[in-house]
């Protein structure tokens, strides 16, 4: 049971450039989550799904797009990145909503230059 | 509006008892989390208040009171590896609201 895996752990983009961070969790979890992270802030929730096919903004979603085709996949996608995308970004999942215990995975450690 | 206040920093010994305040103002308010991450981890669930009062798991207590929108982490018998941040979370409808996090530094 590897729990919220992401992939890749760090990146450096060109302004321009996409990319697509990958999450994945086998805990068969309904509800999930992309956060980001700048240095010596909180979490911003960027796009959730609360089940396969069904995705929601959350408070940061410009410059991203997401896709939930099956339980256990939430793609990011960042298109025409841009240096204020630099950032760590976390995926997250629940089994019970945002309510219940969110686990995280590691984090994607992005930089925009 | 929306707001939320936690200390930037609290320090602490070993051995001792920290608590570490979270004032909110949100609609849609339905509980309070908090989480813990340790520098270049990801965050881990510590608590959820549903209810007023006190939640307790093991060292770790928190507390809510919806009437005066305040709630506290309280941390007992301070241990080295609780040096930390700790982020209050504030459940607004379907998603959680988290703010600058409070970074506790425990020294021996």
């Amino acid at each position: 049971n590897a729990g919220v895996t992401q992939t890749p752990k760090f990146r450096i983009l060109k302004i321009g450039q996409s990319m697509t961070l990958q999450c994945t969790q086998d805990m068969n979890h309904n509800y999930m989550y992309w956060y980001r992270q700048d240095p010596g802030m909180g979490l911003k929730l960027i796009y959730y799904s609360v089940g396969a096919g069904i995705t929601d903004k959350g408070e940061v979603p410009n410059g991203y797009n997401v896709s939930r085709s099956t339980t256990e996949d939430f793609p990011l996608r960042l298109e025409l990145a841009a240096p204020s995308q630099t950032s760590v970004y976390f995926c997250a999942s629940s089994p019970g909503g945002a309510e219940d215990t969110q686990y995280f995975g590691p984090g994607t450690r992005l930089t925009v230059l | 509006g929306q707001s939320l206040e936690q200390p930037s920093e609290v320090t602490a010994v070993e051995g001792a008892i920290v608590q570490i305040n979270c004032t909110y103002q949100t609609s849609g308010f339905y509980g309070l989390s908090w989480y813990q991450q340790h520098d270049g981890g990801a965050p881990t669930f510590l608590s959820y208040n549903g209810l007023d009062g006190l939640e307790e798991t093991g060292r770790f207590s928190s507390f809510l009171s919806r009437s005066d929108s305040y709630g506290y982490l309280l941390l007992q018998e301070l241990q080295m590896k609780d040096s930390a941040s700790y982020f209050c979370a504030p459940l607004r409808t379907d998603k959680l609201i988290f703010g600058t996090g409070t970074r506790l530094q425990v020294f021996p």
